[in-house]
């Protein structure tokens, strides 16, 4: 079975700090994993995907996420965050073999302090 | 390329009623997916189509929910005798394969049953 576990339904940091949000993983077989966006009232907007090809993915924004098989983790890092990136930030998975249906964890919301 | 489409944005249904939800895919994509987010939870996956077919609806509830992608037009989400347990954000996503292609979100439905 699949899942993921966000640690932190809320976190705060002032404007230029490092941004980090957790991301675990369950998978049976190697997962593809993805982080998206949601900004108030709209849809999800993907940030970036690991597919196995690099552990260390860059994504839009400035965003970047590890993959660490040994901690089942994909944390997401910015190094400088901007108001503009509060906003809810999803992690997600689904599995190599079948596909199809993305677990998603239940989401971080990101405030951001000038 | 126009993204995934949703219409309506917001729906007010009296319980009892019907709620249709249409979803757009991106052109050239044949798979979609129906998400309903909760208020403070992630996103649960409810059913995956291609066309004319329904592929996985593990996440469907067993009564009052249905869905269809006809070979032409947009797949519908219908919800029968809407109660207010269905209020919700309902969102689609498409994809041009299925497996673990990304998913490209729509910017939703929001459900309210008075």
């Amino acid at each position: 079975a699949q899942s993921v576990t966000q640690l932190g339904s809320h976190v705060s940091v002032s404007e230029g700090a490092l941004v980090l949000l957790r991301c675990n993983y369950s998978s049976s077989v190697p997962p593809y994993l993805f982080w998206y966006v949601q900004y108030p009232n709209q849809g999800l907007q993907l940030l970036l995907k690991y597919t196995s090809a690099a552990t260390l993915v860059k994504g839009i924004n400035g965003f970047e996420a590890e993959f660490k098989k040994s901690e089942t983790s994909f944390h997401l890092t910015k190094p400088s965050a901007h108001m503009s990136d509060a906003a809810e930030y999803f992690c997600a998975v689904t599995r190599s073999n079948t596909g199809n249906q993305f677990y998603f964890g239940t989401g971080t919301s990101l405030t951001v302090i000038p | 390329n126009a993204g995934v489409m949703q219409n309506p944005r917001h729906l007010v249904r009296r319980r009892g009623q019907e709620a249709r939800l249409r979803c757009s895919p991106m052109k050239g994509h044949s798979h979609v997916y129906w998400y309903r987010q909760l208020p403070e939870e992630g996103l649960k996956f409810m059913v995956y189509l291609q066309k004319e077919n329904i592929i996985d609806e593990s996440g469907m509830p067993k009564e009052r929910f249905s869905a269809e992608f006809p070979k032409e037009g947009p797949s519908i989400l219908r919800i029968q005798q809407v109660v207010r347990g269905d209020s919700a954000a309902y969102f689609c996503a498409s994809s041009p394969g299925g497996t673990t292609d990304t998913q490209y979100f729509g910017p939703g439905t929001r459900l309210t049953v008075l």
